[in-house]
């Protein structure tokens, strides 16, 4: 596989199941991210990993957990979630992150949605 | 904080050109230019940075204007591939979050 893949690319939760998002870059970069992408809404950005540590949380709430346990791959786990949450939730990852973002690859996206 | 792109929707024939605009309250260190097709994630097409030069992505280039803290994207003789909806990205300078913009969506009819 090449570049950046998601999975799974839909999934349907009700608000008291616990789920994870999976995200995985083959793309050699150290730096990865967690979007949400919302109707009519600018791309927000949630979290950056630079070599597998978090520089960035923007202020997204608790029952979003994210998950870097190696410079590939990042997860993305939920629960608890409501039915405002539901979106599209994309991947990227740029070469580095050194407090500057640099060119960013997505993934396809995980289309999720909360009944 | 987010940067506000003009015009939201345009409509254009293949081979006419067209501007997207990216505008921000406050100064910018650097600007991303992200083209997104339905269905599909969104592609680096450039960056700018500040006292940088004007960028160029085949027949699609852009230009930061730091003093009026904006940024331009010029699709020049557009194709039926550039439909699709474009962002900016937008840093302050290092450490400062990054922000898209509301998004321009370009129809391209033959």
């Amino acid at each position: 596989e090449t570049g950046v893949t998601q999975t799974p690319r839909h999934l349907v939760m009700g608000m008291t199941n616990k789920k994870s998002l999976k995200c995985e870059q083959h793309l050699g970069h150290n730096a990865m991210y967690w979007y949400k992408q919302s109707a009519k809404k600018p791309l927000e950005l949630m979290f950056v990993y630079s070599l597998e540590e978090r520089v960035e949380n923007n202020s997204v709430p608790s029952r979003f957990s994210p998950e870097c346990p190696n410079s590939s791959h990042l997860f993305l786990h939920l629960h608890t979630l409501q039915p405002e949450d539901s979106a599209l939730y994309l991947c990227a990852s740029s070469q580095d992150y050194d407090g500057r973002t640099y060119e960013q690859y997505f993934g396809p996206g995980t289309r999720l949605t909360v009944t | 904080q987010q940067p506000v792109q003009s015009p939201q929707a345009v409509i254009l024939r293949e081979g006419e050109d067209a501007v997207i605009n990216c505008s921000s309250s406050k100064a910018l260190y650097s600007v991303h230019w992200y083209r997104q097709k339905h269905g599909e994630a969104p592609v680096f097409l450039m960056i700018l940075l500040k006292g940088g030069e004007q960028m160029r992505h085949e027949k699609i280039s852009a230009s930061f204007n730091e003093k009026k803290q904006q940024s331009s994207l010029y699709l020049t003789a557009s194709q039926l591939s550039y439909s699709g909806t474009y962002f900016c990205g937008t840093e302050r300078g290092t450490g400062n979050q990054f922000y898209f913009g509301t998004g321009t969506s370009l129809t391209v009819i033959p």
